[in-house]
């Protein structure tokens, strides 16, 4: 079974601060990281997707990945309460379970205005 | 429309009462999942399916069952619902390299 493991939060931070979120996961040879953002009563949904070392920035969110600590993370500079949802990281498998992702529990994030 | 629809949004049903809940899709990715959602838990996954007719358990299979006839549809159905059953049920579809689209949601309420 392939374990990913988030930061439990909750989290909680103000308007206009840096939002970190941190996951990690048992497969060393892991190769694709995923995080969704869930909003109470809603579905999950894509917000980013990394696949090498280092960091990867869309807009206000930048993905970082660091494969030799099995580690990943997301960042969220200057966080809005629009942001305020669970945040969801996914490991894609290998092998036989290559379609699948293995998600971890989600972190709820709260910004506050 | 584009996309992937789950139905019904809502359902309440009685213990012991087969139900089944809808899953299409319209990009025909070969992967489809469904996955169950309760406070504490997570997303546990239910089943998935790689392909039209080519189905396989996940987590937590018993008391569901799954068929995949045609490559855009992809029904779950409790063959005996029991309260343990009440959750929040999404269902995803993906290419086989590609982040999942997640559905709207079913909630179902079995009392």
């Amino acid at each position: 079974q392939k374990e990913v493991e988030q930061n439990s939060g909750p989290l909680s931070v103000p308007e206009g601060a840096i939002a970190s979120l941190n996951c990690t996961y048992s497969d060393r040879g892991s190769q694709s990281f995923f995080w969704y953002r869930q909003y109470s009563g809603k579905s999950p949904e894509l917000i980013m997707f990394i696949y090498s070392n280092g960091d990867k920035e869309d807009g206000r969110f930048t993905a970082q990945l660091n494969k030799a600590s099995q580690y990943v993370s997301l960042l969220i500079r200057d966080s809005q309460p629009s942001d305020s949802a669970t945040y969801l990281c996914a490991v894609r498998g290998r092998g036989s379970t290559l379609g699948r992702l293995y998600f971890g529990r989600g972190t709820q994030l709260t910004v506050w205005p | 429309d584009a996309g992937i629809t789950q139905s019904p949004r809502y359902k309440i049903t009685e213990t012991g009462r087969q139900v089944t809940l809808m899953c299409h899709q319209t990009w025909s990715h070969s992967y489809m999942f469904w996955y169950r959602q309760d406070l504490g838990h997570g997303l546990r996954l239910i089943y998935y399916s790689a392909a039209a007719d080519i189905t396989d358990k996940g987590e937590v299979p018993d008391g569901y069952v799954v068929s995949r006839s045609k490559t855009e549809n992809f029904p779950l159905t409790l063959e005996s619902a029991t309260r343990s059953q009440t959750s929040v049920y999404f269902c995803a579809s993906s290419d086989v390299m590609d982040g999942y689209t997640f559905g709207s949601g079913t909630r179902l309420t079995v009392v």
